[in-house]
């Protein structure tokens, strides 16, 4: 079980440049989900995964964001004309749907923009 | 909508003090209950859970009740050591739709243990 791991874990980007975020869940795990935590915040809830289908999106998740998983491993998260205020960490996580499971958390990737 | 209230930090203790940090919740239906912990520099690991009303979670001595009467979820540790210096985070988790098993977070809790 080597975990799950998130790629880039640091990015600096300029605003109104494209980003793009990979995960690798646990190689069993068929659900995925993305959060994002800002400064001084808990996690909050972006976008959810059952093998390839997202079958959620918050109302955080602007136009600008686009999540996939094709053929149910790995996922990216894309953003679109970054902007100052879409810095934060983005959380990545993934579990088993039967039983229902604990969520296990990567590393998380670490956005800076300016 | 669902939230999770937790103690603000920081949190500064000696070695060996007891520790407790406080969490309550408003959600609807009957949520599981969780402690994550975040060491620095790495990613948020689950410390403990309880599933329904009176399970107790516990994990490297921490312990948690799940009080449904108070919506209380507080996190407790008889003797703090120097290496339980981290965030903690209490969350709930909420069935949503198709199977989303949506996780809802406090905004951590940042405790120092000092020698």
């Amino acid at each position: 079980d080597t975990g799950v791991s998130q790629n880039p874990r640091h990015k600096i980007t300029k605003r109104g440049q494209n980003v793009t975020f990979r995960c690798d869940p646990i190689s069993e795990h068929n659900r995925l989900y993305w959060y994002r935590q800002t400064l001084g915040q808990g996690p909050e809830f972006l976008t959810y995964f059952q093998n390839e289908a997202q079958l959620e999106k918050s109302r955080l998740l602007s136009d600008r964001f686009s999540a996939e998983r094709p053929k149910g491993s790995f996922s990216t998260l894309e953003i679109q004309r970054t902007e100052q205020g879409d810095s934060a960490m983005y959380l990545c996580a993934s579990s088993l749907s039967r039983p229902p499971d604990t969520q296990y958390f990567g590393p998380g990737t670490r956005l800076t923009v300016l | 909508g669902d939230s999770v209230t937790q103690m603000e930090g920081p949190v500064t203790l000696s070695e060996e003090a007891f520790l407790t940090i406080n969490c309550t919740y408003t959600a609807t239906g009957y949520p599981s209950l969780f402690w994550y912990v975040q060491y620095p520099g790495e990613g948020l690991q689950l410390l403990l859970k309880a599933t329904k009303a009176d399970d107790k979670g516990s994990n490297k001595g921490f312990e948690a009740t799940y009080r449904k009467e108070t919506t209380s979820f507080h996190l407790e540790k008889g003797s703090v050591q120097v290496s339980d210096s981290a965030v903690y985070f209490c969350a709930l988790m909420t069935l949503a739709n198709f199977g989303n098993e949506k996780l809802t977070f406090g905004t951590g809790t940042r405790l120092t243990i000092i020698p």
